[in-house]
């Protein structure tokens, strides 16, 4: 079984670019969620769909960033424009909708804001 | 909401001993999951061990496994014959229960360092 597929696993970019990230989760599973991981932090949940349907964003800053999962499949994830304290590394997880408790992270990717 | 807390940044162990890590959290609810995830320097998250809050018993996964006290609210890691392999960021992480919004709340890690 394939895992959680993310890219690019880095990222350079200058302040007040824009950026995008991909996601795409194990095959079947319905929900999917994007964290991110400040250096030296845990990962914090910043949106979460079932389906494709959100089913929480409240520690997504909407005036920059955006997500949408199409067809309920990959998920893309939008920082518009960047700041330097957006730095970290996004991580990308899926759990199937029945035995859920189990989340299956990607490999990450990496961005620098300069 | 609910916090978790590790208090060790980091702790270091010397091959083929054993080592706890630990992991204390704050929650109103009576029922929810933890975890343990290790993060390599790959980055990849994998889990380690979880627990339902309402077993008792506590989980065990070959050389991994936990002391959970519930009513203390603390859940902490023994990890017996420490190998090189086990050299990671562990992260302890709550989830409440699957309906609706169950991200996982992460504690700052702790950084284990296994020593030859």
């Amino acid at each position: 079984e394939a895992g959680v597929a993310q890219s690019p696993r880095y990222k350079i970019i200058e302040k007040r670019q824009s950026v995008a990230f991909w996601c795409n989760p194990i095959s079947g599973h319905a929900t999917l969620y994007w964290y991110q991981q400040i250096l030296g932090q845990g990962p914090k949940l910043l949106i979460q769909f079932q389906n494709n349907g959100v089913v929480d964003d409240s520690q997504l800053p909407k005036d920059r960033f955006s997500a949408e999962r199409l067809k309920g499949v990959d998920s893309t994830l939008k920082i518009q424009p960047a700041k330097l304290e957006d730095s970290a590394v996004y991580l990308c997880a899926s759990s199937s909708s029945g035995n859920s408790y189990e989340q299956y992270f990607g490999p990450g990717t990496r961005l620098t804001v300069t | 909401a609910q916090t978790v807390t590790q208090s060790q940044p980091e702790m270091s162990v010397q091959e083929a001993e054993t080592v706890t890590l630990s992991c204390t959290y704050d929650t109103s609810e009576s029922d929810y999951y933890l975890f343990w995830y290790k993060q390599p320097p790959s980055r990849q998250m994998i889990l380690v061990i979880r627990q339902e809050a309402y077993k008792q018993q506590n989980a065990t996964e070959n050389r991994f496994s936990v002391n959970f006290q519930k009513a203390a609210k603390s859940f902490s890691l023994k990890i017996s014959d420490s190998q090189l392999g086990d050299a990671a960021m562990y992260f302890c992480a709550y989830r409440s229960p699957g309906r609706g919004a169950d991200g996982l709340t992460f504690g700052k890690g702790t950084h284990l360092i296994i020593q030859p």
